[in-house]
């Protein structure tokens, strides 16, 4: 099974911008895998932010968006809020189904 | 509106076997496959499998294959994880998700002790 990774935490300043990537072991990421993005907070379930690569859901704030960058599938943050602090995770898919990341925890300080 | 409501946490033990509920509403049902995700106490999420919800078609991550049997009933909207063999590293919130990742459950808390 393909292995999905994630920088496992990253920090920003208030107001900031960052990007998180989500490479693959079987090579680059493409469109073809339809990467989504997640924002989860503790104690809560998973919200997801961005799907097939680059698209908002109505509920994701414009300050998120996604794209392929160097290989590997990105989520940029420009302007980062303190309740942006959260882990944030990625999802691939593959022949044999899907796979997540191991997530990266954003803290915004 | 769109509503994923899962069953109640479940305490079992080492061996025992354990099915969690997930009764949709707002949406047609028969046209979203249904997806199931684990996400153990501090860790990443892990997808288990998806149904067809108007086919019973599945299929399984290899981790998970031969431990987990997802099922549907049409005539309550409802689909159902199933997870044999248990093992206290099994011990994670499930969570039942609409295909398009759009829509999540609430979470059901298996806790697998002696």
């Amino acid at each position: 099974q393909a292995v999905v990774t994630q920088e496992p935490s990253v920090t920003v300043s208030p107001g900031g911008t960052v990007t998180l990537t989500c490479g693959s072991s079987t090579g680059a990421v493409t469109s073809g895998h339809y990467p989504y993005w997640f924002q989860q907070k503790p104690g809560q379930a998973p919200r997801t932010l961005i799907y097939d690569t680059s698209t908002k859901h109505s509920w994701t704030p414009a300050r998120f968006s996604g794209s392929l960058l160097g290989g590997k599938a990105a989520l940029t943050l420009s302007g980062a809020q303190p309740e942006d602090e959260a882990e944030y995770s990625c999802l691939l898919s593959y022949s044999s189904g899907w796979v997540f990341g191991g997530g990266t925890k954003l803290t915004v300080l | 509106q769109v509503q994923l409501v899962q069953s109640g946490a479940e305490v079992k033990k080492p061996g025992a076997s354990v099915k969690v509920s997930c009764k949709a509403s707002g949406y047609t049902f028969n046209s979203y496959y249904m997806h199931w995700v684990r996400q153990a106490p501090g860790q990443g999420l892990e997808w288990m499998g998806i149904i067809n919800p108007s086919g019973d078609g599945t299929s399984y991550a290899q981790k998970f294959q031969g431990r987990v049997t997802l099922t549907r009933d049409t005539s309550t909207s409802t689909v159902y994880m199933e997870l044999s063999s248990l093992r206290s590293d099994d011990t994670a919130v499930f969570y039942c998700v609409r295909d398009g990742f759009d829509f999540w459950g609430q979470g059901t808390l298996v806790t697998v002790s002696s």
